[in-house]
C-alpha cells in the first residue's frame, strides 16, 4: 500500500511569490491535514480537509490556503512569500473518523530567499 | 504555558539502555495519543496510538497514558543506534486536530 506522498520535496522561492505545494493521501482516506514544522514552532497545524471541505483550522494568516479534490488529494497555497515561511511542509493523512491515526508524507522543504 | 509539554533533550544513552520519554499536558479533553518517531530531514513516522488510559505494548516500545495526571510516556527497551532520532508525541480531542509536542532528540551511542 502506497504511503503519503507529497511534491515537491524541495523548493526554492523569491520573497513575494507564491507558491502551491501537493500531497497525495494513502489510498482509501479521505482526511488530509497540513503542517508547518520550523526549529523555532515545532509542528503547527495549518487546516484540515475532509471529502473537499475544510473542516478545521489552525492559527495562520490567510496566506495560506488549501483545497481538496474529489480523488482526495489536496494542495496547499502560499501567496505573498515570506521569509519567516521557510520550513518544512508536512502532509498528513487518515480515514477521516474522529479518533483515528495520522500518516505522515515526507514533507516539502520551502526555502524563502 | 504550551499546551503539550515535552523534554527537548538532547538525550544521550548507551546502546541497550532502557529509554523514557515524556509528555505532560493540560487539556483534560485529549482523548488520543500518539508517539511519532522523525529522523532528520523525513516526516514523522507513526510508532505508537493510544485511545484513552492505560498501556500499549509493540515489540521494544510500551507507551502508557495516566490521564488522571495528564502524562504520557514512551518506554524502548533495548534500545539501538538506529533509534536515534526525534520523538514526538501527539494528542488530540475527539473530532479536533492534533497537538504535538516539540519533540525530544534522542542519540543511541553504540
Amino acid at each position: 500500500k502506497a504511503g503519503v506522498t507529497q511534491t515537491p520535496r524541495y523548493l526554492i522561492k523569491t520573497r513575494g511569490q507564491q507558491v502551491t505545494l501537493s500531497c497525495s493521501p494513502i489510498s482509501g482516506h479521505r482526511s488530509v491535514s497540513w503542517y508547518q514544522q520550523t526549529p523555532g514552532q515545532g509542528l503547527q497545524f495549518l487546516f484540515e480537509y475532509f471529502s473537499e471541505t475544510q473542516r478545521n483550522k489552525g492559527n495562520f494568516p490567510g496566506r495560506f490556503s488549501g483545497r481538496q479534490f474529489s480523488n482526495s488529494r489536496s494542495e496547499m497555497n502560499v501567496s505573498t512569500l515570506e521569509l519567516g515561511d521557510s520550513a518544512l511542509y508536512l502532509c498528513a493523512s487518515s480515514s477521516g473518523g474522529a479518533g483515528t491515526e495520522a500518516f505522515f508524507g515526507q514533507g516539502t522543504r520551502l526555502t524563502v530567499v | 504555558q504550551k499546551e503539550v509539554e515535552q523534554d527537548p533533550g538532547p538525550l544521550s544513552v548507551p546502546e541497550g539502555a532502557i529509554v523514557s520519554l515524556n509528555c505532560t499536558y493540560s487539556n483534560s479533553a485529549f482523548q488520543y495519543f500518539m508517539w511519532y518517531r522523525q529522523y532528520s530531514r523525513k516526516g514523522p513516522e507513526l510508532l505508537m496510538y493510544t485511545y484513552s488510559s492505560g498501556n500499549k505494548e509493540d515489540g521494544r516500545f510500551t507507551a502508557q497514558v495516566d490521564k488522571s495526571s495528564k502524562y504520557i510516556s514512551l518506554f524502548i527497551r533495548d534500545s539501538q543506534p538506529s533509534d536515534s532520532a526525534t520523538y514526538l508525541c501527539a494528542m488530540k480531542e475527539y473530532g479536533q486536530n492534533f497537538v504535538f509536542g516539540p519533540g525530544t532528540r534522542l542519540s543511541v551511542l553504540p
